[in-house]
């Protein structure tokens, strides 16, 4: 069965700054891996995904992940942040089967003014 | 809307009383879930529909919790006896299919509280 860690519980950087989500998952063949954003009061909405092919994936909103197979990753990042960008984010990995989802925690980002 | 719908959006219930919560997932989507999230946590599965059936329970907490998907469409999730700890906002979501190529469109949930 899959697996999604996300070790960081709460992350909080600047406006402004870069940066940068962990996700690290576990599952025995290729993944397909997501990026989820919830913002508060609001329901879970898509950032990205990857299925297969180039490895560096752009999403919605400026964000952008990088799959590393061989370090069982793909983690979320962007380059500027805005403070609309305030929200949780979670990873997912889907198995081909379908079956369940499975999300990580989830990240908790703050963004100072 | 053609997004996923659930309802109630809020429901307070005493201990010991009887819940169900309604998805109305996107037209045309035969794959149906339901999360739990409580507070503070992150999503934790409880079931799926491809179509009506549910070949995978395994994510219901307890026999209290019971769900059921008709004509392919609307999804109503039963708790029975609640209790304080069933308190959290439950999610539902629908796909295309249940491949995992699919992308999952969330409900705005339905927050529960067990008084």
């Amino acid at each position: 069965a899959q697996s999604v860690t996300q070790p960081d519980i709460h992350i909080t950087v600047s406006e402004g700054a870069s940066l940068e989500l962990r996700c690290n998952y576990s599952y025995g063949a290729t993944p397909y891996l997501f990026w989820y954003v919830q913002s508060p009061g609001q329901g879970l909405q898509l950032l990205l995904k990857y299925f297969s092919g180039d490895t560096l994936v752009q999403g919605i909103k400026g964000f952008e992940a990088e799959f590393k197979r061989s370090q069982s990753s793909f983690n979320l990042r962007k380059p500027s942040v805005h403070w609309s960008d305030a929200a949780e984010y979670f990873c997912a990995v889907g198995a081909p089967l379908g079956q369940n989802f499975v999300f990580g925690p989830g990240t908790r980002l703050s963004v100072l003014p | 809307g053609a997004g996923v719908s659930q309802s109630p959006s809020n429901k307070v219930t005493e201990k010991g009383k009887d819940v169900e919560l309604r998805c109305d997932p996107i037209s045309g989507h035969t794959a149906l879930y339901w999360y739990r999230q409580s507070l503070g946590q992150g999503l934790e599965f409880l079931i799926y529909f491809q179509g009506n059936s549910a070949p995978d329970k395994s994510g219901l907490p307890s026999d209290r919790f019971s769900a059921e998907r008709t004509g392919g469409s609307v999804s109503t999730l039963t708790i029975q006896r609640t209790q304080q700890e069933d308190s959290a906002v439950y999610l539902c979501a629908s796909s295309p299919g249940t491949s995992g190529l699919n992308e999952q469109f969330f409900g705005p949930g339905t927050r529960l509280t067990v008084l």
